[in-house]
């Protein structure tokens, strides 16, 4: 099984500032016959279900706000908010569909400083 | 609009039985693959199951395999979730959510609200 970890457990940020997040897979999750990295990332608001913000490792869903990106390739990968706001406050999941099971990171949790 | 509502959740004693139900609107539930997740109390997500579109591609967690089951009912734009030899670590809240794709392997783009199981004697 893919195990799934991620850095920092939390960070705080000022309003305004840049905040990266790290994902780590245990094994590589690059399909080498279309190279795409089977790697999403979600944000949970506290009461809510999760959102999906980025998916094939880089790509935007429909709607999610351009200063959310997502980079990395293989097993190594990174969500990065480049100008925090107050509605980013929330937690962040990576997630792995490669294979099952489809494992989530343990979160990171993002706070206004 | 998507929906995704799940229902069947419930305080049940260790070692009973419980099924969790998903109504799904909005789109073409017999296109896409389904999935559940759950949620510990303060914890973070761990993926239990998921089934493709024709319930051809199952997959479980280990934590739940042999105990649980999933299904889907095409025609009733339904996915089920039968859950037997409940244990206190099942507690959680459970998500349906779909899939966007057919088959298994690509991320989940939209999550009902979740229906909390609570195992407990």
């Amino acid at each position: 099984d893919i195990v799934m970890t991620q850095s920092p457990d939390s960070l705080a940020v000022s309003l305004g500032e840049r905040a990266t997040i790290n994902c780590k897979s245990s094994q590589s999750v690059l399909y080498s016959s279309n190279n795409k990295n089977y790697l999403a990332w979600y944000q949970q608001k506290p009461g809510q279900p999760p959102k999906l913000l980025i998916y094939w490792a880089s790509t935007r869903e429909s709607g999610v706000p351009d200063r959310f990106s997502g980079s990395g390739s293989g097993t190594d990968f990174t969500l990065t908010i480049s100008s925090l706001q107050a509605e980013d406050v929330a937690v962040y999941y990576c997630q792995q569909y490669y294979s099952t099971p489809e494992a989530f990171g343990p979160g990171t949790k993002v706070d206004i400083k | 609009e998507v929906q995704l509502v799940e229902s069947g959740g419930g305080l049940v004693q260790p070692g009973r039985s419980l099924r969790l139900s998903c109504a799904a609107s909005g789109f073409t539930f017999d296109d896409y693959a389904m999935h559940w997740v759950r949620q510990a109390p303060g914890k973070g997500l761990e993926w239990v199951s998921g089934i493709s579109w024709n319930s051809g591609s199952i997959g479980y967690a280990d934590s739940v395999k042999g105990r649980f089951t999933i299904s889907r009912d095409n025609a009733k734009n339904s996915l089920y979730l039968q859950m037997n030899s409940l244990r206190a670590e099942d507690t959680a809240l459970y998500y349906c959510a779909k899939d966007s794709g057919q088959w298994l392997h690509t991320p989940f783009d939209y999550w009902g609200q979740g229906t909390l199981v609570t195992v407990s004697s």
